[in-house]
């Protein structure tokens, strides 16, 4: 079976320090997300790449968060600096657009910043 | 501002029962998808309705798509354990777009 795989699974960081979480998409998928889950907000969508172009981070705290996808084997979402409040399960998930086979979702990452 | 509630919020039943979950919304959206979530794991994708009134079923499990697209439900027949798990809706609100917005989740327990 396909997968989208990320790492790294779990990650404890100090506050301030850079975090970088990364994202390998399903081979021929052509839109990436990332979302990130806590227990108060949900599931919230923070960025929306289609072809490796990013269409969407309106969700996204612009002054600490970035995401890129250098090429299309690998998408990432880079914190710095990092805070307490950015403890989360972050998602990274893979679709084909014009489909509706929805989105395939990787394990996460579960990220806590002391 | 959630565009999408789900209810209820938490759910407990026995084994057998039947149950139904809401989505709904006072926006109108293009398609909407049903997710399961389990403990440690990414969602995974159930349906996707796109037409008003559209009934699809999987098994056990109903889906509903309201006739002005604004709702839906999720209904499941005789549960089992195996059905425990935080039940997601997503909406689609533009035609064409792949970008969903979640809803904030049924968390069902089945018990033994």
């Amino acid at each position: 079976d396909a997968r989208v795989t990320q790492t790294p699974r779990d990650k404890v960081t100090e506050m301030g320090q850079e975090v970088t979480m990364r994202c390998q998409p399903i081979l021929g998928h052509n839109t990436v997300f990332w979302y990130r889950q806590t227990m108060m907000q949900g599931l919230e969508l923070l960025a929306y790449f289609r072809n490796r172009a990013p269409l969407d981070d309106s969700g996204m705290p612009k002054d600490r968060f970035s995401a890129e996808m250098p090429d299309a084997t690998l998408a990432t979402l880079k914190i710095q600096p990092s805070e307490p409040r950015d403890s989360a399960v972050y998602f990274c998930a893979s679709g084909l657009e014009g489909t509706y086979y929805g989105y395939t979702f990787g394990s996460g990452t579960r990220l806590t910043v002391v | 501002t959630q565009l999408l509630e789900q209810s209820p919020q938490f759910l407990s039943i026995q084994e057998g029962e039947n149950l139904t979950v809401y989505c709904n919304s006072s926006s109108v959206f293009s398609s909407l998808q049903w997710y399961r979530q389990e403990p440690g794991e990414g969602p995974v994708l159930l349906v996707t309705v796109v037409t008003g009134g559209e009934v699809k079923k999987l098994k056990r499990l109903t889906f509903q798509f309201g006739d002005a697209r604004k709702d839906s439900s999720l209904h499941i027949t005789a549960a089992q354990p195996g059905d425990t798990g935080l039940y997601l809706c997503a909406g689609a609100r533009t035609s064409g777009t792949y970008k969903y917005i979640f809803g904030t989740g049924t968390r069902l327990k089945v018990l033994a």
